[in-house]
């Protein structure tokens, strides 16, 4: 299995401002996803990030507010940029195991916009 | 595009009995069926999932899942719940040749003493 660590782990914003929250495996993966949840709530796909070209995002989700960077195969970054309340949940990394059979997840990262 | 419904939010059992939390799916090609788990302020949790092969899948806890392709469902259960299988549960569905999972709004189950 895959670990996954992301930091921050939770964070305290002000609307107006950006958020990048990193994304690091411990083994190489060919295929890295970012999800946002609302606590309680399920998972909605952000974006698909590819290594080395620019993410793919799901209907609703635009690389302005959401940049994404995949500079290797074990790193990505998601920066939540702008933010506004409506922007308060927890951000999830994601990654397809080396069979392609399994999907893991990091921590999360819960982030607060006030 | 795959989908998957979860159609019970909320699911309340008492300790010892069976549990059962439902999943139907649709793909427009064979799927590939995960449950996660997530417990209060805690990431996702793998529990078990369906790829090929027999149609009961058995998985971490105690859990299983029957694979039952005529009626499009991936059900989750357990013989004997336990108070701390409380959790909230989510059903995920990956079409064959598609890069990502889709999640289920997940069902609270709750397991009373």
């Amino acid at each position: 299995s895959a670990v996954i660590s992301q930091k921050p782990s939770r964070d305290i914003c002000q609307r107006g401002t950006s958020l990048t929250i990193q994304c690091q495996v411990d083994s190489q993966v060919t295929m890295m996803f970012w999800y946002r949840q609302q606590p309680g709530q399920s998972l909605t796909l952000i974006a698909t990030a590819n290594q080395g070209s620019e993410a793919t995002y799901e209907s609703g989700f635009v690389i302005d507010k959401f940049p994404i960077s995949r500079p290797n195969l074990t790193f990505s970054t998601l920066t939540v940029s702008n933010m506004s309340p409506e922007d308060s949940s927890i951000y999830l990394c994601s990654v397809v195991g080396a069979t392609y059979n399994e999907q893991f997840f990091g921590p999360g990262t819960r982030l607060t916009v006030l | 595009a795959q989908s998957v419904a979860q159609p019970e939010d909320q699911v309340n059992v008492a300790e010892g009995n069976p549990l059962t939390v439902k999943c139907t799916y649709s793909v427009s090609g064979n799927p590939y069926l995960f449950w996660y788990v997530q417990y209060p302020n805690r990431g996702l949790q793998f529990l078990l999932k369906y790829i090929t092969g027999d149609n009961l899948v058995k998985g971490s806890y105690g859990f299983e899942a029957e694979f039952n392709k005529s009626q499009t469902s991936f059900h989750l259960k357990k013989p004997s719940a336990l108070v701390s299988d409380s959790a909230l549960y989510f059903c995920a569905v990956r079409d064959v040749g598609n890069n990502d999972m889709r999640f289920g709004a997940g069902t609270r189950l709750t397991v009373k003493p």
